[in-house]
């Protein structure tokens, strides 16, 4: 089955610093790919929406210049977190649906930001 | 709008017994229906998921959901739980393939030996 690949699954940074987050449909093109935030023992929230070749779509209260979104080709989508700051750690999902009314999730990126 | 409602955040059954979590969702269109499995620090497992069709749905590890529209409801049942199910479970709700689940709150799922 479709398959969505995220890298790196855990990541350490300091405040201040960038962190960049890959998110790969591995078998099959995505136009369209998803971005959640997940806060400890919580539900997933759409952070924003990317879309290849254009600009991604945020969902109200998500800092555009803080969560910086590229769709640069069919198969990948990145998430930057810029001048990360401790309250950015949390657990980042992306998902791309299959276009058979599927969305594939990837495994995760859990951000801690010291 | 659409959103999820999952009853119970947490749910405590002992091993064998019926698992049931419950998921009422609100749409203004036939809705997409689905069901993962999240375990610790991993990313979501699709259990089950409802589009067209029949309304009784089977899914992985002996899972199965019955989307009854007039009840507005897409609970989550399996007959025996085992204790590999313990995890948490987000029931979400989409209009089509290619737009974004809206997720319930989850509901934790413990089994006791």
């Amino acid at each position: 089955g479709a398959v969505v690949s995220q890298h790196p699954s855990r990541v350490i940074c300091k405040s201040g610093t960038s962190v960049k987050i890959e998110c790969r449909s591995l078998d099959f093109q995505a136009t369209t790919m998803f971005w959640y935030r997940q806060f400890p023992k919580q539900s997933l929230m759409l952070m924003a929406t990317s879309n290849e070749g254009s600009k991604a779509t945020y969902e109200q209260g998500v800092e555009k210049d803080k969560f910086l979104i590229n769709h640069a080709s069919l198969t990948l989508s990145t998430l930057t977190v810029t001048s990360a700051h401790p309250e950015d750690s949390s657990f980042y999902i992306c998902s791309a649906p299959s276009g058979t009314g599927e969305l594939f999730f990837g495994e995760g990126s859990r951000l801690t930001v010291l | 709008a659409q959103s999820v409602t999952q009853l119970g955040s947490h749910v405590s059954v002992s091993e064998g017994a019926l698992v049931l979590l419950r998921c009422n969702y609100s749409s203004s269109v036939p809705p997409y229906l689905f069901w993962y499995v999240q375990y610790p620090n991993q990313g979501l497992q699709l259990l089950l998921k409802y589009t067209t069709g029949a309304t009784l749905v089977k899914g992985i590890n002996g899972f199965e959901a019955e989307f009854k529209k007039s009840e507005t409801s897409f609970h989550l049942t399996k007959p025996s739980a085992h204790m590999s199910d313990a995890a948490e479970y987000f029931c979400a709700v989409s209009f089509s393939g290619n737009t974004p689940l809206v997720f319930g709150k989850g509901t934790r799922l413990s089994v006791i030996a």
